[in-house]
């Protein structure tokens, strides 16, 4: 059965305390993993698609990489403005079209 | 470039009650989604659109959920009769094309409270 298990449910960093989301799949016939951000109130903000094992992605604090089971985005020196829902999804080729499997996303809390 | 737009982006009804959710899509975007996200959860797909064809509606609960998307542009989605556990925010989603890597963009959303 397809999975994506998002860890932990919820952190708290201070402002410039680096950390790592993990997000860890089980799926067959991967075509894409995805990072959203979710803001309170408002829809997914696309950040990064990863294609491949060893694939890394940035932009500006966070950096996104990619192992055959799971993919970590990790956030170096964080600011209060990071605080948001992080959400990963996988996209898998089933019969004639692709398909999303969201996580239960990370909630970040970046404090002053 | 428009984003996605949904309305209305509030909605209070009893249960039982009748509700449709509007998704206009960004131009140009052939694929539609309808997710349900419940509160602490991620957003379950409802159904996906391409053009006005539906590609899967396999997690829709098809005797309350319905879905439409005429002309493959704007889309409705409703729900009769509701109940409780159908309080959520309902996500439109689009989408230049389905294939490999094709990132969603994706709407304010509607949150629906059934009391």
């Amino acid at each position: 059965e397809d999975q994506v298990t998002q860890s932990p449910e919820a952190l708290r960093l201070q402002e410039g305390e680096s950390s790592s989301l993990n997000c860890s799949y089980t799926v067959s016939g991967l075509r894409g993993l995805f990072w959203y951000r979710q803001d309170p109130g408002k829809g997914p903000e696309f950040l990064f698609t990863l294609y491949s094992a060893g694939e890394e992605k940035e932009k500006e604090r966070l950096k996104a990489t990619l192992t055959k089971k799971e993919s970590f985005l990790h956030i170096t020196a964080p600011k209060p403005e990071d605080s948001a829902t992080y959400l990963c999804a996988v996209q898998v080729k089933r019969y004639n079209f692709n398909k999303f499997y969201f996580g239960s996303g990370t909630k970040l809390n970046v404090k002053p | 470039e428009a984003g996605v737009a949904q309305s209305p982006r509030y909605k209070i009804i009893e249960k039982r009650q009748s509700v449709a959710f509007w998704c206009n899509p960004i131009s140009g975007h052939a694929t539609l989604y309808w997710y349900q996200q419940i509160l602490g959860q991620g957003p379950k797909l409802l159904i996906q659109f391409q053009n006005n064809g539906v590609v899967d509606d396999s997690q829709l609960p098809k005797d309350r959920f319905s879905a439409e998307r005429l002309k493959g542009v704007d889309s409705t989605l409703k729900i009769q009769p509701a109940k409780l556990e159908d309080s959520a925010v309902y996500l439109c989603a689009s989408s230049f094309g389905s294939g490999a890597g094709a990132g969603y963009t994706f709407g304010s959303g509607t949150r629906l409270t059934v009391v």
